[in-house]
């Protein structure tokens, strides 16, 4: 089945630098990747999304990369923050028959004023 | 995006007795999912919901132990039976958007603490 990994565990930056956390998987076959956001005691929420016809997508601050060939794809945040802090999730949408998501193991995001 | 809740929105259950979690959509969604959230943990599938049939479980996860019904486009509930303080969990259903079968949106969770 699908794996999918997740780095760095944790990232802490200044407020208005950048961040970037990245996820690899390994199934060729997965199309959709997506990012959610969690805050403390929150339910995940959609932040951004690209499908694996798409290279790059961007939503003001934040972007996503796909790399279909190296199968790993990046979540890109400029001019953080502190509001940016919590935990962040990527996916990847895999299966035969249905499709579901497999998460990545999360990484939790903190900026500093 | 779709209006998910969920109830209750926490509970403090006593070992070996069960808990059923509701799931209520404002439109009709052909797949919900049920999720499993320890603490400090990624999401995990439990099962997939298809209105009209048997739900379908992921490795790990037994329709004895979770039984899952979906009466209706706009409904679920997932039970967890015979609880342990294993189970201690944050509990996540989790819908398909209308317009787009691959966004899925997620309910609010339920919170379950077994003593």
């Amino acid at each position: 089945g699908e794996n999918v990994e997740q780095h760095p565990s944790t990232l802490s930056v200044q407020e208005g630098d950048s961040a970037v956390i990245k996820c690899t998987y390994s199934d060729s076959a997965s199309n959709y990747f997506p990012w959610y956001k969690q805050e403390l005691g929150k339910r995940p929420q959609l932040i951004i999304d690209i499908r694996s016809n798409v290279g790059e997508k961007k939503d003001q601050r934040i972007a996503v990369t796909l790399n279909k060939t190296a199968k790993h794809f990046s979540l890109h945040i400029t001019e953080t923050q502190p509001e940016d802090s919590a935990v962040y999730f990527c996916a990847a949408k895999w299966g035969t028959g249905f499709q579901k998501l497999v998460f990545g193991t999360g990484t939790r995001l903190l900026v500093s004023p | 995006s779709a209006v998910i809740s969920q109830k209750p929105s926490r509970d403090i259950c006593q070992r070996g007795t069960s808990l059923t979690i509701q799931c209520q959509v404002d439109s009709q969604v052909t797949m919900m999912f049920w999720y499993r959230q320890q603490p400090g943990q990624s999401l995990t599938l439990i099962a997939t919901a298809n209105q009209g049939s048997e739900a379908t479980y992921e490795s790990g996860f037994v329709i004895d132990k979770f039984p899952i019904s979906r009466p209706n486009l706009t409904f679920s509930t997932l039970t967890v039976s015979n609880m342990s303080p294993e189970d201690s969990s944050i509990y996540l259903c989790s819908v398909e958007s209308a317009t787009s079968t691959d966004t899925q949106y997620f309910g609010p969770g339920t919170r379950l603490t077994v003593l």
